[in-house]
């Protein structure tokens, strides 16, 4: 099964507003990777974290790993249009595990 | 670069057809995926190759076989096509080292009557 769980599954924004979405591991990760996924595409690298309590961003995502190493999560500021696709987190061990994913819709 | 590619793009099949989705990866990678990816369930890993000459199964193998033909292509082949395979397929490399990150191809959407 799964070694990675998101939530929410579901995120609806109105454009403007913040939000966060969280991925969750009952082990400890060796790291943590994000892929956003656009409405009838195909799953798109965002990052990987690699150390605990590491904190990345782009532009207005910032990725953060937790320090046990068992939990990220992705902070969306100033939410627009062009966020709206399914995030996934996926676990980097040799299968990569993905989560089933949240998926972003946006009130203009 | 074409990075990878799938062919189909489409495919409708009737229970109990046969058929195989192509993939192939410009990029010299090692490593190789097929998953699929239904509403609600993510995307769950069926076959994946660590190198040429080799496959091993990941959670959903069942009603699937994969061929790892040379470094570039990795195929899926469903061999008696059912409903429950209807689902969008992807594939995707992966480069090696600390930062991994996984390339995916455009995805097969296959509906199984």
């Amino acid at each position: 099964g799964q070694q990675v769980m998101q939530i929410p599954q579901y995120q609806h924004v109105q454009e403007g507003e913040d939000f966060t979405t969280y991925c969750n591991s009952s082990t400890t990760l060796s790291n943590i990777q994000w892929y956003k996924q656009r409405p009838g595409g195909h799953p798109v690298f965002l990052i990987q974290l690699v150390k605990s309590g590491e904190v990345k961003k782009q532009k207005r995502l910032t990725f953060q790993f937790g320090e046990a190493k068992k939990n990220s999560s992705l902070h969306i500021t100033a939410t627009q249009t062009t966020d709206v696709g399914t995030y996934f987190c996926a676990s980097n061990d040799y299968k990569l595990s993905f989560g089933a994913g949240t998926t972003v819709t946006v009130r203009a | 670069n074409a990075g990878v590619t799938q062919t189909p793009k489409f495919q409708v099949l009737k229970t109990g057809q046969s058929m195989t989705l192509q993939c192939a990866q410009d990029m010299n990678h090692n490593s190789m995926y097929w998953y699929r990816q239904d509403p609600g369930m993510g995307l769950r890993l069926i076959y994946y190759s660590a190198s040429e000459g080799t496959t091993d199964k990941g959670e959903v193998p069942n009603g699937y076989n994969v061929s790892r033909l040379n470094k570039r292509e990795f195929s899926l082949r469903l061999e008696s096509a059912a409903p429950s395979q209807t689902s969008v397929y992807f594939c995707a490399s992966r480069t090696q080292g600390i930062y991994n990150e996984q390339f995916f191809g455009p995805g097969t959407r296959l509906t199984v009557l």
